[in-house]
């Protein structure tokens, strides 16, 4: 069984640039959520894919967004990156929104 | 963004002490679970608990799920060295819609 994998691991990028994240869910679970977090602070809820559409959403921008694909597999785009958007961005998947088992995250910093 | 009132926000341990961490929240949750972080890794799931006043173990690890439904406990027995991370407690309301919502964790050091 593998887990949840999520690439880059690190990545640099410049203000004003777009990213995009990428993250393949663990066997046999179909829910992926999105998580930023800042450093010394927990995790925060950005949002939720449950069979390709969004099921929930945090309190960030439009300029968020995510993907899910027929695979479960998903990504977060962020536009137009802003300094604050530098944190660690966790993925995690899930069966039914239950249990959530995390990938080791992408490092992003925005310079 | 909303977070829940994790306390101590760090602590020294010696082996074989044992330790204790609590969650506080003003909403009702439905789960609490507890994860461990480690520097460079994602949260490891320690415990889940979905029903109040469930007692759960894993281990040297117990968690209790709040009557109140506000609040959740997590102990670890006879610390050792590896137990030394960042512990978060995280909070869910409805599972469909897949917000937790964590506190700021716990940082467990090793006592010089």
């Amino acid at each position: 069984e593998t887990g949840v994998t999520q690439s880059p691991t690190h990545l640099i990028k410049t203000r004003g640039q777009q990213v995009t994240l990428r993250c393949s869910s663990q066997s046999g679970h179909n829910t992926v959520s999105w998580y930023q977090q800042a450093l010394g602070q927990g995790p925060q809820f950005i949002f939720q894919y449950y069979r390709e559409e969004e099921n929930g959403r945090g309190n960030f921008p439009p300029r968020f967004s995510g993907l899910q694909f027929p695979n479960y597999s998903s990504e977060l785009n962020v536009n137009a990156l802003e300094l604050d958007d530098s944190a660690l961005y966790l993925c995690a998947s899930s069966w039914g929104g239950v249990s959530y088992t995390f990938g080791s995250g992408t490092r992003l910093t925005v310079v | 963004g909303q977070q829940l009132n994790q306390s101590p926000q760090s602590m020294f341990i010696q082996e074989g002490e044992d330790v204790s961490m609590n969650c506080t929240s003003s909403s009702i949750f439905n789960t609490w679970l507890w994860y461990k972080q480690d520097p460079g890794e994602g949260p490891v799931l320690l415990i889940a608990l979905y029903k109040a006043g469930e007692l759960t173990s894993n281990g040297r690890l117990t968690a209790q799920f709040g009557i109140t439904r506000k609040d959740s406990f997590l102990n670890i027995s006879a610390s050792i060295p590896s137990d030394v991370g960042i512990y978060f407690c995280a909070g869910q309301i409805d599972g469909s819609q897949g917000n937790l919502i964590f506190g700021k964790g716990t940082k467990l050091s090793v006592k010089p």
